[in-house]
């Protein structure tokens, strides 16, 4: 399979607890995004990178909240300090450069914060 | 904000077309109109985009009218497995970066 994958597909916290996920993009994808997704919601923006280069970071993006890429291929996105309203579904998204600028999309990470 | 204004709901008989409107009356000359979809519990899909010219591939036809300011989404032979929320997609002035805005998108049942 050679699309976008995130891992894990699930995940269960408690309230205060940290949260880590990954994002493994389509390989020649240069750029990389993150998107929350609460129930009855479309996607919403967080966070993007080109390269390892994180160049637009949404207001949605708390101090609890950090990306990284390191080597510009996977990505993680961490939630420190869980919260209640952090529970949703976490999607990751890759594309390349170019205009049309299509993005495809992993299945996402579900979080649930008890 | 989402600058796509698309019905919430709509219904469609098994076999038939599926026609999905989305007006963007603030297109800009050079923004593209992207389609995605998401089944239940799974990420967006993409389906098609366009900028100027109708557009058809495997899964829909992209109908851009000559102004830009509507679009429909056709799926000709819709089935069962076509049940999903349908989201229209465009970047607007001004340029913001490359982040898409999803909207609440339409909601179409396709109906045995």
């Amino acid at each position: 399979d050679t699309g976008v994958s995130q891992d894990p597909r699930h995940k269960i916290t408690k309230r205060g607890q940290n949260v880590t996920f990954r994002c493994d993009p389509i390989s020649e994808h240069n750029r990389l995004y993150w998107y929350r997704q609460t129930l009855g919601q479309g996607p919403e923006f967080l966070t993007y990178f080109q390269n390892e280069a994180q160049l637009e970071k949404s207001r949605l993006l708390s101090d609890r909240f950090s990306a990284e890429r390191p080597k510009g291929s996977f990505s993680t996105l961490e939630i420190q300090r869980t919260e209640q309203g952090d529970s949703a579904m976490y999607l990751c998204a890759s594309s390349s450069t170019g205009s049309r600028e299509t993005q495809y999309f992993g299945p996402g990470t579900r979080l649930l914060v008890l | 904000d989402a600058k796509t204004t698309q019905p919430t709901s709509m219904d469609c008989a098994e076999g038939r077309a599926a026609n999905l409107p989305c007006n963007h009356s603030t297109i800009s000359g050079n923004e593209y109109v992207y389609w995605y979809r998401q089944i239940h519990s799974q990420g967006p899909q993409y389906i098609i985009h366009g900028l100027k010219n109708n557009e058809t591939n495997e899964m829909a036809s992209l109908i851009i009218t000559e102004d830009r300011k509507s679009s429909t989404l056709i799926l000709p032979h819709a089935t069962l497995r076509d049940t999903a929320v349908y989201y229209c997609i465009v970047r607007v002035s001004p340029y913001t970066g490359n982040q898409f805005y999803f909207g609440t998108g339409t909601s179409l049942t396709v109906i045995p």
